[in-house]
């Protein structure tokens, strides 16, 4: 499997600008998580779907964040609209789910830098 | 109650020396505690895992010690190698929480020559 997709791997852009991250998760897995990194922060969840739908989005620092999972092979993250407190790393990571199965597989991650 | 401590926050060890990261966790319903480690520039992967009916598990130099009435756990990085320098994460879980993970903030190790 090729694991965990994350696309961009590296976004630059200006302030007010409408951001997208996309992931593809593994083929197979139920949940979906979205975290954002940050040397102030750490890793920090954000949202989480189960069988594509959302879970729990309490981590989702503002209403211009949002989060979407249409079918079982796709997620996005916008960003609308961004600012320079949310360059970060965003990582996508997905997990099989089920007793012994809890390992959460992570994407390479998208590096944003808003301007 | 559902944060997860972690100490210290960086360590820099000898080759062939001993690494040891500690956490400690409040929620006494958490029953999964994964390890993390994050090389530079990738993200973080298994590392290794305990459940708290056992008190100590090994993978090859990886090591963790569990003690359930101090609901401390802890790392040990036998035989230290460079390669080994990456940031750390322990983190617990519930079982029925869909595999929602609770991160500690992270230990950044260094293993010099």
């Amino acid at each position: 499997d090729a694991g965990v997709i994350q696309s961009p791997r590296h976004e630059v852009t200006e302030m007010g600008q409408e951001v997208t991250l996309r992931c593809k998760p593994i083929s197979g897995h139920n949940s979906l998580f979205w975290y954002r990194q940050t040397m102030m922060r750490g890793l920090e969840l954000l949202i989480y779907f189960n069988n594509n739908v959302p879970i729990d989005d309490s981590g989702m620092p503002e209403d211009r964040f949002s989060a979407k999972m249409p079918n079982a092979s796709f997620s996005t993250l916008k960003i609308q609209p961004s600012e320079p407190r949310d360059s970060a790393v965003y990582f996508c990571a997905s997990t099989h789910g089920g007793l012994g199965q809890e390992t959460q597989y992570f994407g390479p991650g998208t590096r944003l830098l808003v301007l | 109650q559902q944060q997860v401590k972690q100490s210290p926050q960086s360590l820099i060890v000898q080759k062939g020396g001993i690494s040891i990261i500690n956490c400690a966790y409040e929620n006494t319903a958490f029953d999964y505690f994964p390890w993390y480690q994050q090389f530079p520039g990738k993200g973080p992967a298994l590392l290794i895992a305990i459940r708290p009916d056992v008190s100590e598990k090994k993978e090859g130099r990886f090591t963790i010690s569990f003690n359930k009435s101090a609901k401390q756990f802890s790392l040990h990085i036998m035989d230290s190698q460079p390669g080994d320098s990456a940031t750390y994460f322990c983190a617990a879980s519930i079982a029925t929480s869909y595999d929602k993970v609770i991160f500690g903030p992270g230990t950044s190790l260094s293993v010099i020559p």
